[in-house]
């Protein structure tokens, strides 16, 4: 079976630009949590979706935005990128909401 | 102010012996504790957890221990192997997300 998958793996934007990244979970789990992590630090909760719901924010400003489809794929967006948005962005899908399993992240560079 | 914080950076140790890391957390209504294990370049890898009403849950060679008193729980790896080596992370969970620590790099030495 497919774990997490996270798209694009790299991603190099300049400041005030947006972009979008995507994760599909687990075949048959229905919630999707998004986390940021830089270096030195373990992951930051920003978002979880749970039937196209949104069920939890971590502090995060609103240029951050989520969405999670019919098929409990995901979306991240943010909006005017700054330069401490360049981080390890993860995904992780889980049927409980407890035990969750991560893609492989999605490395973004703003320059 | 950091909810979870595992005080140690770095544990080296000897293969065959016992790799034991640190986790101590500061919010009671955490309810699931987890460890994950991740290697550079990739997502953190699931590796045990503990709900808050059990004080001991061991898969293999990894046993997790949690003392609810004194919020801390601590992961101990026996024996330990040199692909053991990697960042540990806790994680608590409560209303909603996990919440991590900020890492302990374990290094397994043949």
């Amino acid at each position: 079976d497919a774990g997490v998958t996270q798209s694009p793996t790299h991603l190099i934007k300049t400041r005030g630009q947006h972009v979008t990244l995507r994760c599909s979970p687990i075949s048959g789990h229905k919630s999707v949590s998004w986390y940021q992590q830089v270096l030195g630090q373990g992951p930051q909760f920003i978002f979880q979706y749970y039937e196209k719901e949104e069920r939890g924010r971590g502090n995060f400003p609103d240029r951050f935005s989520a969405r999670q489809f019919p098929n409990y794929s995901s979306e991240l967006n943010v909006n005017a990128l700054l330069l401490g948005d360049s981080a390890l962005y993860l995904c992780a899908s889980s049927l409980a909401a407890a035990e969750q399993y991560f893609g492989p992240g999605t490395r973004l560079t703003v320059t | 102010d950091q909810q979870v914080k595992q005080n140690s950076p770095s544990l080296s140790v000897q293969e065959g012996r016992i790799s034991i890391l640190n986790c101590d957390y500061t919010n009671s209504m955490f309810d699931y504790f987890l460890w994950y294990k991740k290697y550079p370049a990739e997502g953190p890898t699931f590796l045990i957890s503990i709900s808050s009403i059990k004080d001991k849950n061991e898969d293999g060679r990894f046993t997790v221990f949690l003392n609810k008193s004194a919020k801390h729980l601590s992961l101990h790896i026996v024996p330990s192997q040199p692909g053991d080596s990697a960042v540990y992370f806790c994680a608590a969970s409560g209303s909603w997300g996990l919440t991590f620590g900020k890492g302990t790099m374990l290094l397994v030495s043949p």
